[in-house]
């Protein structure tokens, strides 16, 4: 089964743009949640989507942003890019399912570098 | 909120023997699940071992194992036989297992250094 896979790898940005990142999870997989890694905060949740909703949502500006479509994939939207938003962006997906084990499983990240 | 807590920020091991990384972690929840995951340099996590609160035997995949201490709130891994492909950054996890969870609340992780 394929795992997960985040496109672009690798962006680079200037500030005040915008930029969208996406996700596309395990097949039957219906949950994708984001993460922010960088050095000085390490990684934090930014939200999670399950069946093209959002069900939880980190501690994030509302400059962080997604959606998830109806096969699944998902997108994260950063707009007016600061340079504090530079960072590894992780893709995680699970089944979804609320109350029984859930595992994530991660996609490779894409570096986002803003200059 | 719940907070996890990873006190070695590096830790350094000769191959083929045993190391214990440390994790505790602060919740008031009683349902929950722990996982540790290792991120090579390549960035990809990559799941290790999970552990469900509500199991008493702790959790074993191969050479790795945890000791899961839930009274004290800990959460350590043991890592057998140490191998070169072991080096990584290793994170310690938490998540509440009903509605609502915010996602993995993760520790700032324990660079893990094989010596051959």
């Amino acid at each position: 089964k394929a795992g997960v896979t985040q496109t672009p790898r690798y962006l680079i940005k200037t500030r005040g743009q915008q930029v969208t990142l996406s996700c596309s999870p395990i097949s039957g997989h219906r949950s994708v949640s984001w993460y922010q890694q960088t050095p000085g905060q390490g990684l934090q949740f930014l939200f999670e989507y399950f069946s093209e909703t959002q069900r939880n949502k980190g501690n994030f500006p509302g400059r962080f942003s997604g959606r998830q479509f109806s096969n699944s994939r998902s997108e994260m939207n950063v707009s007016t890019l600061e340079l504090g938003d530079s960072a590894l962006y992780l893709c995680a997906s699970s089944r979804g399912a609320v109350g029984s084990t859930d595992t994530q499983y991660f996609g490779p990240g894409t570096r986002l570098t803003v200059l | 909120a719940q907070t996890v807590t990873q006190s070695q920020p590096e830790m350094s091991v000769q191959e083929a023997e045993t190391v214990t990384l440390s994790c505790t972690y602060d919740t008031s929840e009683s349902d929950y699940y722990l996982f540790w995951y290792k991120q090579p340099p390549s960035r990809q996590m990559i799941l290790v071992i999970r552990q469900e609160a509500y199991k008493q035997q702790n959790a074993t995949e191969n050479r790795f194992s945890v000791n899961f201490q839930k009274a004290a709130k800990s959460f350590s891994l043991k890592i057998s036989d140490s191998q070169l492909g072991d080096a990584a950054m290793y994170f310690c996890a938490y998540r509440y297992s009903g509605g609502g969870a915010d996602g993995l609340t993760f520790g700032k992780g324990t660079h893990l250094i094989i010596q051959p």
